[in-house]
């Protein structure tokens, strides 16, 4: 069964860092990109960066480009987003994905991480 | 970037009524289109994927067509379980979009 576990989140301050983490189980994780998906309190689904398998291709939306960079580690079957320069419009719950590049929807989805951003 | 409109906004139906929620892109994606179901509190969940292939597990009354820029999801008999949001997603491209989602609300 593939299980995905996102941790990481938490309150920060607007102009802070953060480092969330998934830890995937039940498939070959360097065999499939990998994604994070975005939703705000009480707002709608917004993809926000995808990488591929090897991790030599990452992909972000336009409103995080430059802030939060994508990268995993297959030794230890873990996918990270490096969150910079956060503002409170990042506030969301932070769902990692298995898949997601073009002709693969994400699924499944983790529990998800809540971010915070906030003085 | 595709800008996927989803109708309605909300819709209020009752246990055993045929329900239909329409997705419009605003470029043709061909059929990478997918749909999600998301219960409160929850991570979305895959129903349907390429438009109208049904995951595994996923009740039949479940169903899902179109192609180019204009998707339907029907649920052909509501069931209590169906109150939820339900979200079309484009896959065309490496910059994905979702509908801004659709909430069955009991009547």
């Amino acid at each position: 069964e593939v299980q995905l576990v996102e941790s990481g989140g938490g309150l920060v301050q607007p102009g802070g860092s953060l480092r969330l983490s998934c830890v995937a189980s039940g498939f070959t994780f360097s065999s499939y990109a990998m994604s994070w998906v975005r939703q705000a309190p009480g707002k709608g689904l917004e993809w926000v960066s995808s990488i591929s398998s090897s991790g030599a291709s990452t992909y972000y939306a336009d409103s995080v480009k430059g802030r939060l960079t994508i990268s995993r580690d297959s030794s230890t079957n873990t996918l990270y987003l490096q969150m910079n320069s956060l503002r409170a419009e990042d506030t969301a719950e932070y769902y990692c994905a298995k898949g997601g590049i073009a002709v693969v929807p994400p699924d499944p989805w983790g529990q998800g991480t809540l971010v915070t951003v906030s003085s | 970037d595709i800008q996927m409109t989803q109708s309605p906004s909300t819709l209020s139906a009752s246990v055993g009524d045929r329900v239909t929620i329409t997705c419009r892109a605003s470029q043709t994606i061909s059929s990478w289109l997918a749909w999600y179901q998301q219960k409160p509190g929850k991570a979305p969940k895959l129903l349907i994927h390429k438009a109208s292939s049904l995951e595994s597990g996923v009740p039949s009354r479940f169903s899902g067509s179109g192609s180019g820029t204009e998707f339907t999801l029907t649920i052909s008999s509501l069931q209590s379980d169906d109150f939820a949001t339900y979200y079309c997603q484009q896959y065309s491209s490496y910059s994905q979009t979702f509908g801004q989602g659709t909430k069955v609300e009991i009547k």
